[in-house]
């Protein structure tokens, strides 16, 4: 079993929808969370961390559950610049080594 | 955050022979390591770059095929040796800043092997 697993997409969205999705984690211990942006032929870049109560960052909202071990993104009045690749990070307790999710594609469409 | 750059940007390269990525950050950092991105693949860690020791490597990789240097704070090297066309990849460096867990990229470096 992976430890980060993420839905591929692609979530294919009009400008201005609100798109939102998922990212599980099997190690119970993780204990730092984050969302990358990659886009075509770049390297990743940190869109933002994920708190345990739930954060924004403009239109971007992160929430992580860990009863049930998941992480959300929700992109809300999305824009064709949101169209990209987002990477599911975790990192476990005591260890400086990250576990990248699959990413999950999404394209926005004017 | 902190500035990375990585040379050579791109290469191709014959099977059989070898390829030094230099990786560059413009503060002293802590942590730096090396990842691989395999065509339509999320990022594997290759290894971890200790200043003044061996790297330390994940499962998978070994020393004789991915060299390592990190002689001070703000530089690394990953060698890759002996190369195939599996090699085909990106490769990219990382750094952790002191007090953050969060992880930096270079833009990374597309290397082809034919």
């Amino acid at each position: 079993r992976k430890e980060v697993e993420q839905d591929p997409g692609p979530f294919n969205v009009p400008e201005g929808a609100t798109v939102a999705f998922n990212c599980t984690y099997s190690n119970s211990a993780s204990q730092s969370f984050f969302w990358y942006r990659q886009d075509c032929r770049k390297e990743p870049k940190l869109l933002m961390s994920v708190y345990s109560s739930g954060n924004e960052d403009g239109r971007f909202t992160a929430q992580l559950n860990r009863a049930s071990q998941y992480i959300s993104l929700l992109i809300r009045d999305s824009k064709l610049s949101d169209s990209a690749t987002y990477l599911c990070v975790v990192l476990e307790r005591g260890d400086y080594k990250l576990s990248f999710g699959a990413g999950t594609t999404v394209t926005v469409r004017a | 955050s902190a500035v990375i750059s990585q040379k050579p940007s791109r290469d191709i390269c014959q099977r059989g022979t070898s390829l030094t990525i230099q990786c560059q950050v413009d503060s002293q950092v802590t942590m730096m390591f090396w990842y691989r991105q395999q065509p339509g693949q999320s990022l594997t860690l290759i290894a971890t770059a200790n200043q003044g020791s061996e790297a330390t490597y994940e499962s998978g990789f070994v020393i004789d095929k991915f060299p390592i240097s990190r002689p001070n704070l703000t530089f690394s090297t990953l060698t890759v040796s002996n190369m195939s066309p599996e090699d085909s990849s990106i490769y990219l460096c990382s750094v952790s800043l002191d007090t953050q867990e969060t992880q930096y990229f270079g833009p990374g470096t597309r290397l082809l092997v034919l």
